[in-house]
């Protein structure tokens, strides 16, 4: 299985700040990695896949880049809806993966 | 705009089989697109199931292979999830999800809650 190892765990961030989460694959993935928004109580939301290709309808802040075994997310400048805990998944091969979680709360 | 809807029992004793079914609307589950179980447990993170393609085609978790058969029925447009011997370690929300290898997994369902419990 290939695993995936997101840093930091918990961050603690302020409004406009620029926030980056690392996540990192125990073997090469290609571009074949998702990242997902899930706030308390709902389902997952995917925000960037391919690496680096935004979701339709998802803010411009957000951003992805990588390729192989390291990765990141990046948000530009926090705004109050992205806290939440973000995951990463890996799509290159079986079974699907997702990273531990990274929980973005309020400083 | 497709939606995701799960279905099943909210409990389901020890040893007992677990069944959830997805009710695909708004799209057709004869897409190029894969078909997923995803599960939470209460506080942590996120573990994938399995999944099946339109023409039956399936991919299991390793972990839970011998317990896990994911079907489709074309008919009614849903999918469903069948886990046998369930422990309390099953006890988890449960997301249907559609996927692609590129696209990552682009819709989801709003999740069900399932307690394995004596």
């Amino acid at each position: 299985d290939v695993q995936l190892t997101q840093s930091p765990s918990f961050l603690s961030a302020s409004i406009g700040d620029r926030v980056t989460i690392t996540c990192r694959a125990s073997q090469g993935i290609s571009r074949y990695l998702a990242w997902y928004q899930q706030k308390s109580g709902k389902a997952p939301k995917l925000l960037i896949y391919a690496a680096s290709t935004l979701q339709s309808g998802v803010p411009s802040r957000f951003s992805g880049s990588g390729s192989g075994t390291e990765f990141t997310l990046t948000i530009s400048s926090l705004q109050p809806e992205d806290f939440a805990t973000y995951y990463c998944q890996q799509l290159n091969s079986y079974p699907r993966t997702f990273g531990q979680g990274t929980k973005v709360e309020i400083k | 705009q497709v939606q995701l809807q799960e279905s099943g029992p909210g409990l389901v004793k020890t040893s007992g089989t677990l069944s959830l079914t997805c009710v695909v609307s708004g799209g057709s589950i004869s897409s190029s697109h894969w078909w997923s179980w995803v599960r939470q447990p209460p506080g942590k993170g996120l573990e994938w199931i399995g999944e099946i393609y339109h023409n039956g085609g399936t991919n299991y978790n390793p972990s839970l292979m011998s317990r896990v058969t994911v079907s489709v029925d074309k008919s009614k447009n849903q999918f469903s999830l069948k886990l046998t011997s369930v422990t309390a370690a099953d006890t988890a929300v449960y997301y249907c999800a559609r996927g692609s290898m590129l696209r990552g997994f682009d819709s989801w369902g709003q999740g069900t809650l399932v307690t394995v419990s004596s």
